[in-house]
């Protein structure tokens, strides 16, 4: 079985400043890594992901991600936020054979002016 | 434009009544998919579907039943057994269904039961 951890539920942030929403995650395979957006009210929107290769992901909205196997961790980072990123973020995990989505449960990023 | 479009955006329900939330793809993806969201939940998945005509049951999906008659159209009913209903809906769709395929998601359906 695999389980996602996201480690805090919100995470406040002034304007132009750097954001870490950190994920960890719990498997005995393989896996293959996801970072999802939520803005209010509306579907979920693939922002990153790891499937093998470079550590380092990058993706859309300037986001990017490291891949830690030692750590078991594929924390996302921004240098610079801005307003439009207040939106939920989702950490999300399959591997194996199992190809069902496992989700975190969510961290709101809060970016006040 | 292809996408995933779900219907109706809102829905309101009353006690002991059958619902049906539509999803509907243009992706030609195989695979679609449930989840339930609620609060402080994250997603957890209802059921799923790799072909036509083939679905299986997910991590929640007692009071909820599915078909998968055509390729693009993969609808949900919210029975009356379920006993906590009111949630947000969201439907998604991926290539395969293989591990590692992006899944990529509908706008979603919020259902509140009165």
């Amino acid at each position: 079985a695999q389980s996602v951890t996201q480690l805090d539920s919100q995470v406040p942030v002034f304007e132009e400043a750097p954001v870490e929403l950190r994920c960890n995650y719990s498997s005995s395979v393989s896996v293959y890594l996801f970072w999802y957006v939520q803005y209010p009210n509306q579907g979920l929107q693939l922002l990153l992901k790891y499937l093998s290769g470079s550590t380092l992901v990058k993706g859309i909205n300037g986001f990017e991600a490291e891949f830690n196997k030692s750590q078991t961790s594929f924390h996302l980072r921004k240098p610079s936020v801005h307003i439009s990123d207040t939106a939920e973020y989702f950490c999300a995990v399959t591997g194996g054979s199992n190809y069902k989505l496992t989700f975190g449960k969510g961290t709101l990023l809060t970016v006040n002016p | 434009d292809g996408g995933i479009t779900q219907s109706p955006k809102y829905l309101f329900r009353k006690e002991g009544q059958n619902v049906t939330l539509s999803c509907e793809q243009n992706l030609n993806h195989d695979a679609m998919y449930w989840y339930r969201q609620d609060p402080g939940q994250g997603l957890r998945l209802i059921y799923y579907s790799q072909i036509v005509n083939d679905f299986q049951k997910g991590d929640i999906a007692e009071g909820y039943s599915v078909s998968r008659e055509k390729k693009e159209s993969f609808p949900l009913t919210v029975t009356s057994a379920q006993k906590n209903p009111t949630a947000f809906y969201l439907c998604a769709s991926s290539i395969e269904g293989g591990t590692g395929d992006t899944q990529y998601f509908g706008p979603g359906t919020r259902l509140t039961v009165l």
